[in-house]
């Protein structure tokens, strides 16, 4: 069973460009969270989409954006670069279990911002 | 507001002996979901275990177990017989409550990680 893949793996950008990232979750899971890691701010919380609705937001400003698809693929958008948008952002998983919540994560986009 | 406190930056153990790893959170909600993720330097956010704070029973899978103590708000992660790929960062993260809005709700607030060095 193939896992959460994200791509690009790795990616550098320049102050002011905007980036896409693509996440395709485990086939089956429906819902997809995305987090941001900085060694500053640890692991924080995007958003998260299931069926194509975003249920949950995290506390960044308008530039981070997402959105779902029907095949529950998910991708990112973050507008006008800043230097602080470097980080590993990692996309998650899951079932929508009530049970156990449990989200498989990708390997993760690492942004550079330049 | 929850928070997720992990007060070692940094821990060190011999392969094969034990060792905890400790978290604290901190949460108004009666029902909410604890987890212990590993993170290899590959990046990736392996789950490791989970526990309900209904549960009664603490949490075991293979050679991880929490030591869950509700009272004192504690989620402690036990690794038993270490072995030198348990090097990595590992986080404590709790889960809200999705209570009654007909949906789960995966918005997981994490600690800061603590960083475990497994010697020979």
């Amino acid at each position: 069973k193939a896992g959460v893949t994200q791509t690009p793996r790795y990616l550098i950008k320049t102050r002011g460009q905007q980036v896409t990232l693509s996440c395709s979750p485990i086939s089956g899971h429906r819902s997809v969270s995305w987090y941001q890691q900085t060694p500053g701010q640890g692991l924080q919380f995007l958003f998260e989409y299931f069926s194509e609705t975003q249920r949950n937001k995290g506390n960044f400003p308008g530039r981070f954006s997402g959105r779902q698809f029907s095949n529950s693929r998910s991708e990112m958008n973050v507008s006008t670069l800043e230097l602080g948008d470097s980080a590993l952002y990692l996309c998650a998983s899951s079932l929508n279990s009530p049970n156990t919540g449990e989200l498989f994560f990708g390997e993760g986009s690492r942004l550079t911002v330049l | 507001a929850q928070k997720i406190t992990q007060t070692q930056p940094g821990m060190f153990v011999q392969e094969k002996e034990a060792v905890t790893l400790d978290c604290t959170y901190d949460t108004s909600d009666q029902s909410y979901g604890l987890f212990w993720y590993k993170q290899p330097s590959s990046g990736e956010m392996i789950f490791l275990i989970y526990q309900g704070s209904y549960d009664e029973q603490n949490a075991t899978e293979g050679r991880y177990s929490l030591n869950f103590q509700k009272a004192r708000k504690s989620a402690n992660l036990v690794i038993s017989a270490s072995q030198l790929g348990d090097s990595a960062m590992y986080f404590c993260a709790m889960r809200e409550d999705p209570g009654n809005s007909g949906g789960s709700n995966y918005k997981l607030t994490f600690g800061k990680g603590t960083l475990l060095t497994v010697n020979p």
